[in-house]
């Protein structure tokens, strides 16, 4: 079946550090992929997608490339903020099998004034 | 506007006790989706609604979870004969289309003692 495997965390970084997330994923089909954040107190939140091979999605200074070929969507940010503390989740919809999403354990990130 | 909706936030009930946990979709959203969050995981996918009938089920545990949208908006998920292990936080989710964006609700939080 489908699964998404992320890095675990915490994931502790200075103010304006640089981030990189991993995840690799599994699927049979042709996924769609995303990365959700959770900020504290906050429900889920779609962050950034990419829909096909070498897509990279971006959105508030962060960025994430479809790689088929090493099957991974790592999440990367030049400069991250102190607001950018959340958990950061990395899913993927196969859209050959299914309209549900299948999510990665989540990677906690904590920043650092 | 108003997003999707989950009530009660959090629930406490006892081991062998029957709840239900309802969401209020995004007016016009007509898929719907359930997901089940453990501790320090990633969302579970337990059930999928596009209308009123339930297009994908295979994520619920077992015959003791059960949900309905008897009129295409509104779906309850009902937990019959409770477990500690069903301890949790419940996610709805809805999209325009089952292959555009979901959103999330807050989540209700529940608690078997």
């Amino acid at each position: 079946g489908d699964s998404v495997t992320q890095m675990e965390g915490p994931v502790t970084l200075s103010e304006e550090a640089f981030l990189t997330i991993n995840c690799t994923y599994t699927a049979t089909g042709y996924p769609s992929l995303f990365w959700y954040v959770q900020y504290p107190g906050e429900g889920l939140q779609l962050l950034l997608k990419a829909t096909k091979a070498d897509d990279k999605g971006s959105n508030k200074g962060f960025e994430a490339t479809y790689r088929k070929e090493t099957t991974s969507f790592h999440l990367e940010k030049g400069s991250v903020q102190v607001s950018d503390s959340a958990v950061y989740f990395c899913a993927l919809r196969d859209d050959g099998g299914g309209n549900m999403l299948t999510f990665g354990g989540g990677t906690r990130l904590m920043v650092k004034p | 506007g108003a997003g999707v909706s989950q009530t009660p936030s959090n629930k406490v009930t006892e081991k062998g006790k029957y709840v239900e946990l309802r969401c209020d979709p995004i007016s016009g959203h007509t898929a719907l989706y359930w997901y089940r969050q453990s501790l320090g995981q990633g969302p579970e996918f337990l059930i999928y609604f596009q209308g009123t009938g339930a297009a994908d089920d295979s994520g619920l545990p077992n015959d003791r979870f059960f949900a309905v949208r008897p009129e295409g908006s509104v779906s309850t998920l009902k937990i019959q004969r409770t477990e500690r292990g069903d301890s949790a936080v419940y996610l709805c989710a809805s999209s325009l289309r089952p292959d555009s964006e979901q959103f999330f609700g807050p989540g209700t939080r529940l608690t078997v003692l």
